[in-house]
């Protein structure tokens, strides 16, 4: 079974601090994608992937940068971390299916991060 | 400016009966549509997805249904058991090759026994 890790579940960060948040995929997918999930606004994309290296722009990406080194590893880093990121944060990997019959996105349990 | 709209923030259904949770979007280039399902401090599950070139596809209890003219899309679950109580979010890419999903704000269903 596919699995998409994400390294804590419960987070809790004062403001200021620099902030990673680490997500680890098995199932070799070149596309990876970071969103947050808020009361009322639904997923909204942060940063995705394509590549080891490439990145690009979700929709809110202000106050977020990511880091792909390796292709199994996409981490969302909060550079000085505010009330506002305060959130569940999500990661995907997407990628074919085996028999190459559907495009599948599966997600990690999420981070509670909360921003005190 | 959303694209992808999902215009009830909740429904409830007995036991039994069907749920029918509905989604629109305005981008004509959305080519690929996909329903989750997310219990609270979990991540989404995948529920099942359709194609543009379908208006119909089928997976046990769930049933999307497609209708391009209308850029609406609905998810019908029959019958409905407790266990379906979720938030359901409703999402599109622009390529089936894996861009990145866009989502709508989520309908929570509450089935009741």
């Amino acid at each position: 079974d596919v699995k998409v890790t994400q390294s804590s579940r419960y987070l809790v960060k004062r403001t200021g601090e620099k902030v990673f948040l680490e997500c680890v995929q098995d199932m070799d997918h070149e596309n990876m994608f970071w969103y947050r999930q808020d009361p009322g606004l639904g997923l909204r994309l942060i940063y995705f992937s394509y590549d080891v290296k490439m990145k690009e722009k979700g929709d809110i990406p202000e106050g977020y940068s990511v880091s792909r080194e390796k292709k199994e590893r996409f981490s969302l880093i909060l550079e000085s971390a505010s009330t506002n990121q305060t959130s569940m944060y999500l990661c995907a990997g997407g990628g074919w299916q085996r028999d190459r019959s559907n495009y599948g996105y599966t997600f990690g349990s999420g981070t509670r991060l909360t921003v005190v | 400016d959303q694209q992808v709209k999902q215009n009830s923030p909740s429904l409830s259904v007995q036991e039994g009966r069907i749920s029918i949770l509905n989604c629109d979007y305005t981008n004509s280039m959305f080519d690929y549509f996909l329903w989750y399902k997310k219990y609270p401090a979990e991540g989404p599950t995948f529920l099942i997805s359709i194609s543009s070139i379908k208006d119909k596809n089928e997976d046990g209890r769930f049933t999307v249904f497609l209708n391009k003219s209308a850029k609406h899309l609905s998810l019908h679950i029959v019958p409905s058991q407790p266990g379906d109580s979720a938030v359901y979010f409703c999402a599109a890419s622009k390529d089936q090759a894996g861009t990145a999903l866009i989502f709508g704000k989520g309908t929570t269903l509450s089935v009741s026994s």
